[in-house]
């Protein structure tokens, strides 16, 4: 099984400030995938931004981007421009190649603060 | 879009009760999942299935068991409900083999034993 480590259990920012939530995990797998999803209040969890291992380059949605760094084993999540609906959950998850399992950290609560 | 459908969104039960959370897909994955969430703890997986009446432990199983006779229906059963299984349920699927496939979430189960 793979280790993932958020070391911010939680978190808060000012409406439009930017913020990174860091994420850490143990592999010995070269190629996989990861992800970080959210979980707002009372709500669903949802998908925020996916990255493969093996691509350099980092993964950009909107607002939200990754700062990906294989070597180090590392995959924080960068929310610019903040805003209050961003109050959330944040779980980061790899996924092995090698399997259909997911690996979950132990979550980064997120209020954004107007 | 996937819609993965739990059940009950809140339920209460005593101790002994045998228990059963369900959960359907319509998106013909064939990887399903149930997790367990509590706080500090992140999501830990209790089992997961890849195929009809297939199933695979994950890290906490002991106290659960599963069913899964249609691909579309993934079940939880808590043989004799104890108050430590008071806890959020959430289940997930996901396409196989497709690794930078995310998982989908039903909306949990808010599960207390008394």
């Amino acid at each position: 099984a793979q280790t993932v480590t958020q070391s911010q259990p939680e978190m808060s920012v000012q409406e439009a400030e930017t913020v990174t939530l860091s994420c850490t995990y143990d592999t010995s797998e070269n190629n996989y995938y990861l992800f970080w999803y959210k979980q707002p209040p009372s709500r669903q969890m949802i998908l925020v931004i996916r990255q493969e291992a093996y691509k350099q380059q980092n993964a950009t949605e909107n607002r939200f981007s990754v700062n990906f760094q294989k070597a180090a084993k590392s995959f924080s999540l960068k929310i610019s421009d903040s805003q209050l609906g961003d109050t959330a959950m944040y779980f980061c998850a790899p996924r092995g190649n090698t399997g259909n399992q997911f690996y979950f950290g132990t979550g980064t609560s997120l209020t954004v603060i107007p | 879009d996937v819609k993965v459908t739990q059940s009950s969104r809140y339920l209460v039960k005593r101790t002994g009760e045998k228990v059963f959370l369900e959960c359907v897909q319509d998106m013909d994955h064939e990887n399903m999942f149930w997790y367990r969430q509590d706080p500090g703890l992140g999501l830990r997986l209790i089992y997961f299935s890849y195929d009809v009446k297939m199933k695979e432990k994950g890290d906490i199983p002991e106290g659960y068991s599963v069913s899964r006779e249609k691909k579309e229906r993934f079940s939880l059963i808590l043989e004799s409900a104890s108050t430590n299984q008071t806890s959020m349920y959430l289940c997930a699927s996901s396409l196989a083999d497709r690794d930078n496939q995310p998982q989908h979430f039903g909306d949990g189960t808010r599960l207390s034993i008394l």
